[in-house]
């Protein structure tokens, strides 16, 4: 069964610094990687995704990612951090066949932005 | 184009009653999925509907939890005899199995607080 790792619960960045979320994965073959974002008490936003060819993809909100097969990770990428960007960031695998993608959470890094 | 809609948003409940909770997907997506999250945790699997079909139950959803989709639009998730341990957000999410990617549509979710 696939399973996702985000070993940092909480970072605290400051607003115009550079930010970078990891995530490792566990998946026997090639996942389905996705950085969803969630306000307090909204739902989840999907941020980017990879499924193949570049392994550098772009998001919204300025947000990008790199897929690397070697380390099995995903790691999730911001030049310059606004305070709106304060939110919980999940890194999430889909997996599977036969038509279905099942998609497994990471635990999730809450994302603070000081002034 | 409207997006994936719960009801209610928040229910507070004594123990031991019964609570139903209500997701309209987005109306072309024809796979429904059911995701619990509690305080400090990335969203965790339920159950999953292909139209009408609930093709995948987790080990997480006892006895006490029943979820339907009818008609293959509108789905509901009962949790009957709730516990304390049930509080939690229920989150509901659509896709399209056209793209079969994967990637999830969510809605804002449904509160519950058992006392």
């Amino acid at each position: 069964a696939q399973s996702v790792t985000q070993p940092d619960i909480h970072i605290t960045v400051s607003e115009g610094a550079s930010l970078e979320l990891r995530c490792n994965y566990s998946y026997g073959a090639t996942p389905y990687l996705f950085w969803y974002v969630q306000s307090p008490g909204q739902g989840l936003q999907l941020l980017l995704k990879y499924f193949s060819g570049d392994t550098l993809v772009q998001g919204i909100k300025g947000f990008e990612a790199e897929f690397k097969r070697s380390q099995s990770s995903f790691n999730l990428r911001k030049p310059s951090v606004h305070w709106s960007d304060a939110a919980e960031y999940f890194c999430a695998v889909g997996a599977g066949s036969g038509g279905y993608q099942k998609v497994t959470f990471g635990i999730g890094t809450k994302l603070q932005v000081i002034p | 184009d409207t997006g994936v809609s719960q009801n209610p948003r928040h229910k507070i409940t004594k123990r031991g009653q019964n609570v139903t909770f209500r997701c309209d997907p987005i109306s072309e997506h024809n796979r429904l999925y059911w995701y619990r999250q509690t305080l400090g945790q990335g969203p965790e699997f339920l159950t999953y509907f292909q139209n009408e079909a609930q093709l995948e139950k987790s080990r997480l959803l006892s006895d006490r939890f029943s979820a339907e989709r009818p008609k293959g639009s509108f789905s509901t998730l009962e949790i009957q005899r709730t516990e304390q341990g049930d509080s939690a957000m229920y989150l509901c999410a659509s896709s399209l199995k056209r793209t079969n990617t994967g990637e999830l549509f969510f809605g804002e979710g449904s509160r519950l607080t058992v006392l």
